[in-house]
């Protein structure tokens, strides 16, 4: 029972152009959301994060939009560049007990051609 | 600089041995996580903990031990017990447990094999 799913596992986009990346989720519990961004063999890197809250959420090139009726959220790059090139995960987590913990997709790998 | 550091960066593991990956943070964060990452596949999580002394069991703890004697330090024990150690093996940490929304910052992780 995967709560948090990206079903695309690739994406390729030109330079230039708009990179949109979607994740999907199951779990109504679930109050924020973060992006995380990973180059082969290193650790992820935290890029952008939304409250439950909010339907938007901007950073430089980067937007993320959650459509929680949906429970669907996408991340948006523009525009996309070479140095995009890297695995992309979704991840959410809740507060209560469970507060701190978060679950990720599988992820979704990103190839921004020149 | 302020970090988290995973070693080491690689280990081989014989059958029936015990191993034990290193995770050492100096971002002063409460709470620390080891992951566990296979080919295509997300970050599943093994273990956590919040505070020192204390930790709970992820998804997937199995043949996997912790501990948390020092803030800074959360060391991962893969038992002979884990039948199917290998793996791409990742640390974290976050500045409190208690909320949702802190993001976690990763080591460069570990990558752990069977000879």
């Amino acid at each position: 029972d995967q709560q948090v799913k990206q079903n695309s596992p690739s994406l390729s986009v030109q330079e230039g152009r708009i990179s949109i990346l979607n994740c999907d989720y199951t779990n109504s519990m679930f109050d924020y959301f973060l992006w995380y961004k990973k180059y082969p063999a290193e650790g992820p890197t935290f890029l952008i994060s939304i409250s439950s809250i909010k339907d938007k959420n901007e950073d430089g090139r980067f937007t993320v939009f959650l459509n929680k009726s949906a429970k669907h959220l996408s991340l948006h790059i523009v525009p996309s560049q070479p140095g995009d090139s890297a695995v992309y995960f979704c991840a959410a987590s809740q507060g209560g007990t469970n507060a701190g913990k978060s679950t990720f997709g599988d992820g979704t790998t990103l190839t921004v051609k020149p | 600089d302020g970090g988290i550091t995973q070693s080491p960066k690689y280990l081989f593991r014989k059958e029936g041995q015990n191993v034990t990956l290193s995770c050492e943070q100096n971002l002063n964060h409460d709470a620390m996580y080891w992951y566990r990452q296979d080919p295509g596949q997300g970050l599943r999580l093994i273990y956590y903990s919040q505070i020192v002394n204390d930790f709970q069991k992820g998804d997937i703890a199995e043949g996997y031990s912790v501990s948390r004697e020092k803030k800074e330090s959360f060391p991962l024990t893969v038992t002979s017990a884990q039948k199917n150690p290998t793996a791409f093996y990742l640390c974290a940490s976050s500045r409190t447990g208690t909320r949702s929304n802190q993001p976690q910052h990763f080591g460069d992780g570990t990558r752990l094999s069977i000879l």
